[in-house]
């Protein structure tokens, strides 16, 4: 029963198509967020969602679009994929109403552009 | 918005002695510190946090130290073991943006 669940793990496409991560949380947290991880480990917000509403938009492509049906799920959709994406995504979730809470993270999606 | 900066960006140390690991924040309203610990292949995950209303922390071998004047806070592990070798990151809450900003992330190698 893994709090923070995303799919897939692995990700290896072609530069120029189009491809969607899904993230699941059943810890009934009410911010989902996803974070880049690049080669060298640093790992940057992108985007967050609180009850369904976009809160975080950092300077991302527009390339890449976030979706939450609900408060328990986002997804994240990248298209004309470049070199420069391939990456590890993490998605996480927290509880808005506690200012302490930590984040919970998803265990990542290595994407892989050749 | 937050900025945090994270040193050293690798550590090695010799079995049983201790690490310390230090960040410095920017954004004076910032109020919650964890530290996760990532190891290789896998997600970061939390060892332990700090409010700001709190100096210091502790949680057996790691604790956690905030100075909230100099908007430093740091890392201490004692008594290393091979296994914490890893990726370690620092974060600060923004409190504006309820994300949370990391650091640069710090390599620490603990030599049997």
């Amino acid at each position: 029963d893994t709090a923070v669940s995303q799919t897939p793990k692995y990700l290896v496409t072609q530069m120029g198509n189009d491809k969607s991560i899904k993230c699941e949380q059943n810890l009934g947290h009410d911010t989902m967020y996803w974070y880049k991880q690049d080669s060298k480990k640093f790992l940057k917000i992108m985007f967050s969602y609180n009850n369904k509403e976009l809160i975080i938009n950092e300077t991302v492509p527009n390339r890449f679009s976030p979706k939450s049906p609900d408060k328990a799920h986002l997804n994240l959709h990248i298209n004309s994929l470049e070199l420069g994406d391939s990456a590890v995504y993490f998605c996480a979730s927290s509880l808005s109403e506690d200012r302490h809470s930590p984040l919970h993270f998803g265990n990542g999606t290595r994407l892989t552009v050749t | 918005g937050e900025n945090v900066e994270q040193h050293p960006s690798t550590l090695s140390v010799q079995e049983g002695d201790s690490a310390v690991i230090k960040c410095t924040y920017s954004d004076s309203a910032s109020n919650y510190f964890p530290w996760y610990k990532q190891e290789l292949g896998k997600r970061p995950q939390l060892i332990i946090d700090i409010r700001s209303n709190v100096g210091e922390k502790k949680d057996q071998r790691i604790a956690v130290t905030l100075n909230k004047t100099a908007k430093h806070f740091s890392l201490h592990i004692t008594e290393t073991q091979p296994e914490d070798s890893a990726v370690y990151f620092c974060a600060a809450r923004d409190t504006g943006r309820r994300a949370l900003t990391f650091g640069s992330g710090t390599r620490l190698q603990v030599q049997p």
